[in-house]
């Protein structure tokens, strides 16, 4: 099974800042990767999808990039509503789809 | 507009059985994936099972295998999952999500609110 890395595991920003979280693949994905944004309650929400594509809705000040095993998801001046916590997810090699861990985001 | 709306959840007891239902609108049902998700207290996300929009391919976590039967009527739009066997480690918010195209990606784009499933004596 592939495993998916994040981190941090948590942070903290305050609005304005650029924030950045990554995700480490156990082995080679290409660009099957995807990240999804979930809040205290709430299920969780499509963000990004291979890689960079932003799905219809979500604000442009999310971005992702990578390949192979190294992604980022980064947000460019955080907003208060972008708190929550953050999955990336591998559909390369299925079953098992997996996810990492979750990052947590605050913002101050 | 696409809707997800997870039910079924419950309490039971170890070794007990439960059948979650997704009932699902919006789009084109039988074109379209489903696969089920599922959220410990305070944990992250683990995948369990999908089933292809023809219900002809079906995966499963390992976690789950030989316990947990995924299944589609696509003449009511809906997904089932037939749960077994269950298991203390089981309790889980579970959900219910479409996959993002009609070809199946494994990403999904559209999700229930879940249904809470207690596994306790």
């Amino acid at each position: 099974d592939i495993q998916m890395t994040q981190s941090p595991s948590s942070l903290s920003a305050s609005v304005g800042d650029r924030v950045t979280i990554t995700c480490r693949a156990s082995r080679s994905i290409s660009t099957y990767l995807n990240w999804y944004q979930q809040k205290p309650g709430k299920a969780p929400k499509l963000l990004i999808y291979v890689v960079s594509t932003l799905q219809s809705g979500v604000p442009s000040r999310f971005s992702g990039s990578g390949s192979e095993t190294e992604f980022t998801l980064t947000i460019s001046g955080v907003q208060p509503e972008d708190s929550g916590t953050y999955y990336c997810q591998q559909s390369f090699t299925t079953p098992p789809v997996t996810f990492g861990q979750g990052t947590k985001l605050e913002i101050k | 507009e696409v809707q997800v709306l997870e039910s079924g959840g419950g309490l039971v007891q170890p070794g007990g059985a439960l059948r979650l239902s997704c009932a699902a609108s919006g789009f084109t049902f039988s074109t379209y994936a489903i696969g089920w998700v599922r959220q410990a207290p305070g944990k992250g996300l683990e995948w369990i099972s999908s089933i292809s929009g023809s219900g002809s391919n079906i995966d499963y976590a390992d976690s789950v295998k030989g316990r947990f039967t995924i299944s589609r009527d696509n003449s009511k739009n809906m997904v089932y999952l037939q749960m077994n066997s269950l298991r203390a480690e089981d309790t889980a918010l579970y959900y219910c999500a479409k996959d993002r195209v009609a070809a199946t990606s494994d990403t999904f784009d559209h999700w229930g609110q879940g249904t809470l499933v207690i596994v306790s004596s």
